[in-house]
Protein backbone atom coordinates (compact mmCIF):
# COMPACT_ATOMS: atom_id res chain seq x y z
CA UNK A 1 0.00 0.00 0.00
CA UNK A 2 1.57 3.48 -1.00
CA UNK A 3 1.71 6.08 2.14
CA UNK A 4 2.70 9.49 1.27
CA UNK A 5 3.85 11.62 4.16
CA UNK A 6 4.41 15.36 4.64
CA UNK A 7 6.74 17.19 6.71
CA UNK A 8 5.68 19.49 8.82
CA UNK A 9 1.88 19.26 9.54
CA UNK A 10 1.93 23.04 10.65
CA UNK A 11 4.32 25.69 9.88
CA UNK A 12 4.32 29.12 11.13
CA UNK A 13 6.56 30.85 9.50
CA UNK A 14 7.30 35.30 9.52
CA UNK A 15 6.68 37.22 6.21
CA UNK A 16 10.27 37.20 4.05
CA UNK A 17 11.27 34.24 5.25
CA UNK A 18 12.58 30.91 3.25
CA UNK A 19 10.99 27.41 4.11
CA UNK A 20 10.70 23.57 2.58
CA UNK A 21 8.02 21.36 2.96
CA UNK A 22 8.67 17.85 2.50
CA UNK A 23 6.51 14.82 0.83
CA UNK A 24 8.41 11.52 1.76
CA UNK A 25 6.15 8.17 -0.54
CA UNK A 26 6.75 4.67 0.14
CA UNK A 27 6.37 3.00 -3.35
CA UNK A 28 7.96 3.65 -6.88
CA UNK A 29 5.91 6.26 -8.41
CA UNK A 30 6.92 8.80 -11.52
CA UNK A 31 4.00 10.74 -10.60
CA UNK A 32 3.94 13.77 -8.58
CA UNK A 33 1.59 16.53 -7.91
CA UNK A 34 1.33 19.48 -5.70
CA UNK A 35 -1.82 21.76 -4.91
CA UNK A 36 -3.18 24.41 -2.86
CA UNK A 37 -6.64 24.47 -1.23
CA UNK A 38 -7.54 27.63 0.40
CA UNK A 39 -9.98 27.36 3.63
CA UNK A 40 -13.75 25.83 2.50
CA UNK A 41 -12.29 26.04 -1.40
CA UNK A 42 -11.14 23.62 -3.93
CA UNK A 43 -8.23 22.02 -4.70
CA UNK A 44 -5.86 24.08 -7.21
CA UNK A 45 -3.05 22.88 -9.10
CA UNK A 46 0.26 23.83 -8.56
CA UNK A 47 2.95 21.74 -10.17
CA UNK A 48 3.17 18.79 -12.05
CA UNK A 49 6.20 16.70 -12.01
CA UNK A 50 6.78 13.75 -13.78
CA UNK A 51 10.50 12.37 -13.77
CA UNK A 52 13.61 12.25 -11.77
CA UNK A 53 15.11 15.62 -11.27
CA UNK A 54 11.98 17.21 -12.27
CA UNK A 55 12.07 21.48 -10.87
CA UNK A 56 9.50 23.59 -11.42
CA UNK A 57 9.00 27.27 -10.37
CA UNK A 58 6.12 29.67 -10.37
CA UNK A 59 6.65 32.90 -8.30
CA UNK A 60 7.97 32.74 -4.68
CA UNK A 61 7.21 28.67 -4.93
CA UNK A 62 9.73 26.05 -6.30
CA UNK A 63 9.31 21.94 -6.32
CA UNK A 64 11.39 19.13 -7.04
CA UNK A 65 11.42 15.82 -7.32
CA UNK A 66 14.08 12.98 -6.31
CA UNK A 67 12.18 9.37 -7.61
CA UNK A 68 15.13 7.49 -6.25
CA UNK A 69 14.69 8.61 -2.73
CA UNK A 70 10.88 8.73 -3.12
CA UNK A 71 10.92 12.79 -1.94
CA UNK A 72 9.35 15.44 -3.30
CA UNK A 73 10.50 19.19 -1.52
CA UNK A 74 7.86 22.23 -1.89
CA UNK A 75 10.48 25.69 -1.13
CA UNK A 76 8.89 28.94 -0.24
CA UNK A 77 11.28 31.96 -1.00
CA UNK A 78 10.44 35.54 0.51
CA UNK A 79 6.78 34.29 2.17
CA UNK A 80 3.89 36.54 1.90
CA UNK A 81 0.47 36.55 3.41
CA UNK A 82 -1.05 35.45 0.07
CA UNK A 83 1.04 31.50 0.15
CA UNK A 84 -1.22 31.46 3.94
CA UNK A 85 -2.93 27.84 2.58
CA UNK A 86 -3.23 24.19 3.28
CA UNK A 87 -0.39 22.12 0.45
CA UNK A 88 -0.93 19.03 -0.17
CA UNK A 89 1.64 16.34 -2.73
CA UNK A 90 -0.39 13.97 -4.23
CA UNK A 91 1.45 10.74 -5.42
CA UNK A 92 0.11 9.09 -8.86
CA UNK A 93 -0.72 5.74 -8.32
CA UNK A 94 -2.08 2.64 -10.66
CA UNK A 95 -2.96 4.93 -13.59
CA UNK A 96 -5.49 6.54 -12.13
CA UNK A 97 -5.27 7.08 -8.56
CA UNK A 98 -3.50 9.52 -6.68
CA UNK A 99 -2.93 9.08 -2.82
CA UNK A 100 -3.13 12.54 -1.28
CA UNK A 101 -0.27 13.68 1.57
CA UNK A 102 -1.43 14.52 4.83
CA UNK A 103 -1.37 18.28 3.91
CA UNK A 104 0.81 21.06 5.38
CA UNK A 105 -1.14 24.28 6.83
CA UNK A 106 0.78 27.00 6.38
CA UNK A 107 0.09 30.74 7.80
CA UNK A 108 2.34 33.26 7.43
CA UNK A 109 2.41 36.27 9.35
CA UNK A 110 3.95 39.49 9.27
CA UNK B 1 -12.95 26.11 -21.45
CA UNK B 2 -11.04 24.65 -18.84
CA UNK B 3 -13.24 24.34 -15.50
CA UNK B 4 -15.38 21.38 -13.56
CA UNK B 5 -18.49 22.97 -12.51
CA UNK B 6 -20.58 21.19 -9.50
CA UNK B 7 -23.89 21.33 -7.89
CA UNK B 8 -24.80 22.02 -5.53
CA UNK B 9 -22.73 24.23 -3.31
CA UNK B 10 -24.15 23.38 -0.48
CA UNK B 11 -26.41 20.23 0.37
CA UNK B 12 -28.48 19.39 4.12
CA UNK B 13 -30.41 16.08 4.24
CA UNK B 14 -31.76 14.14 6.39
CA UNK B 15 -30.88 10.21 6.94
CA UNK B 16 -33.64 9.01 5.45
CA UNK B 17 -33.74 11.43 2.28
CA UNK B 18 -32.44 10.58 -1.52
CA UNK B 19 -30.32 13.41 -2.59
CA UNK B 20 -27.94 13.79 -6.17
CA UNK B 21 -24.46 15.64 -6.15
CA UNK B 22 -23.62 16.86 -9.79
CA UNK B 23 -20.66 17.20 -11.71
CA UNK B 24 -19.63 18.73 -15.12
CA UNK B 25 -16.47 19.16 -17.78
CA UNK B 26 -16.28 20.06 -21.52
CA UNK B 27 -12.70 19.66 -21.45
CA UNK B 28 -13.19 16.32 -23.24
CA UNK B 29 -11.41 14.76 -20.22
CA UNK B 30 -12.24 10.73 -20.14
CA UNK B 31 -11.85 10.26 -17.02
CA UNK B 32 -13.72 11.47 -14.00
CA UNK B 33 -13.30 11.30 -10.30
CA UNK B 34 -15.29 11.40 -6.66
CA UNK B 35 -13.33 12.43 -3.44
CA UNK B 36 -14.57 12.87 -0.20
CA UNK B 37 -12.63 15.50 2.61
CA UNK B 38 -13.18 15.36 5.55
CA UNK B 39 -12.17 18.75 7.62
CA UNK B 40 -8.40 19.34 8.06
CA UNK B 41 -7.95 15.93 6.42
CA UNK B 42 -6.75 15.00 2.52
CA UNK B 43 -9.33 13.95 0.02
CA UNK B 44 -10.00 10.57 0.03
CA UNK B 45 -10.78 8.51 -3.29
CA UNK B 46 -14.21 7.42 -3.64
CA UNK B 47 -14.66 6.27 -7.53
CA UNK B 48 -13.28 6.41 -10.62
CA UNK B 49 -15.09 6.34 -13.87
CA UNK B 50 -12.77 5.80 -17.17
CA UNK B 51 -14.34 6.17 -20.90
CA UNK B 52 -18.06 6.16 -18.90
CA UNK B 53 -17.44 2.86 -16.87
CA UNK B 54 -16.69 2.49 -13.22
CA UNK B 55 -12.89 1.63 -13.13
CA UNK B 56 -12.29 2.02 -9.17
CA UNK B 57 -14.49 1.68 -6.19
CA UNK B 58 -11.97 1.94 -3.12
CA UNK B 59 -15.10 -0.24 -0.72
CA UNK B 60 -17.05 2.62 -0.50
CA UNK B 61 -20.49 1.82 1.54
CA UNK B 62 -23.52 1.00 -1.32
CA UNK B 63 -25.34 4.27 -0.07
CA UNK B 64 -23.09 6.21 -2.05
CA UNK B 65 -23.85 5.16 -5.81
CA UNK B 66 -22.12 6.93 -8.70
CA UNK B 67 -23.22 6.68 -12.40
CA UNK B 68 -21.52 8.43 -15.21
CA UNK B 69 -24.13 9.22 -18.06
CA UNK B 70 -22.39 10.64 -20.52
CA UNK B 71 -18.18 11.65 -20.94
CA UNK B 72 -19.17 15.23 -19.16
CA UNK B 73 -21.44 14.12 -16.44
CA UNK B 74 -20.94 12.44 -13.62
CA UNK B 75 -23.44 12.24 -10.80
CA UNK B 76 -23.04 10.46 -7.03
CA UNK B 77 -26.40 9.70 -5.69
CA UNK B 78 -27.29 9.44 -2.36
CA UNK B 79 -29.29 7.62 0.02
CA UNK B 80 -30.04 6.85 3.59
CA UNK B 81 -26.90 8.58 4.56
CA UNK B 82 -25.27 8.64 7.99
CA UNK B 83 -23.74 11.98 10.15
CA UNK B 84 -20.26 10.94 9.73
CA UNK B 85 -21.07 10.99 5.74
CA UNK B 86 -21.11 15.22 6.25
CA UNK B 87 -18.16 16.39 4.41
CA UNK B 88 -17.09 18.23 0.91
CA UNK B 89 -17.19 15.70 -2.12
CA UNK B 90 -14.97 16.87 -4.82
CA UNK B 91 -15.38 15.85 -8.69
CA UNK B 92 -12.39 15.76 -10.81
CA UNK B 93 -11.35 14.87 -14.29
CA UNK B 94 -8.66 14.20 -16.28
CA UNK B 95 -7.19 12.95 -19.41
CA UNK B 96 -7.09 9.52 -19.47
CA UNK B 97 -3.65 8.45 -20.74
CA UNK B 98 -0.86 10.55 -21.89
CA UNK B 99 1.72 11.64 -19.33
CA UNK B 100 0.36 13.87 -16.97
CA UNK B 101 -2.77 12.25 -16.02
CA UNK B 102 -3.22 15.44 -14.20
CA UNK B 103 -6.72 15.74 -12.22
CA UNK B 104 -8.49 19.07 -12.61
CA UNK B 105 -10.79 19.73 -9.35
CA UNK B 106 -14.11 21.05 -9.20
CA UNK B 107 -15.28 23.52 -5.93
CA UNK B 108 -16.89 20.64 -4.53
CA UNK B 109 -19.98 20.29 -2.80
CA UNK B 110 -20.44 20.30 1.20
CA UNK B 111 -22.76 18.34 2.56
CA UNK B 112 -24.42 18.15 5.82
CA UNK B 113 -26.66 15.03 7.28
CA UNK B 114 -28.94 15.39 9.81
Amino acid sequence: ELKVEQNPLFLSMQEGKNYTIYCNYSTTSDRLYWYRQDPGKSLESLFVLLSNGAVKQEGRLMASLDTKARLSTLHITAAVHDLSATYFCAVGWDTDKLIFGTGTRLQVFP
Amino acid sequence: DTEVTQTPKHLVMGMTNKKSLKCEQHMGHRAMYWYKQKAKKPPELMFVYSYEKLSINESVPSRFSPECPNSSLLNLHLHALQPEDSALYLCASSHHGGRSYEQYFGPGTRLTVT
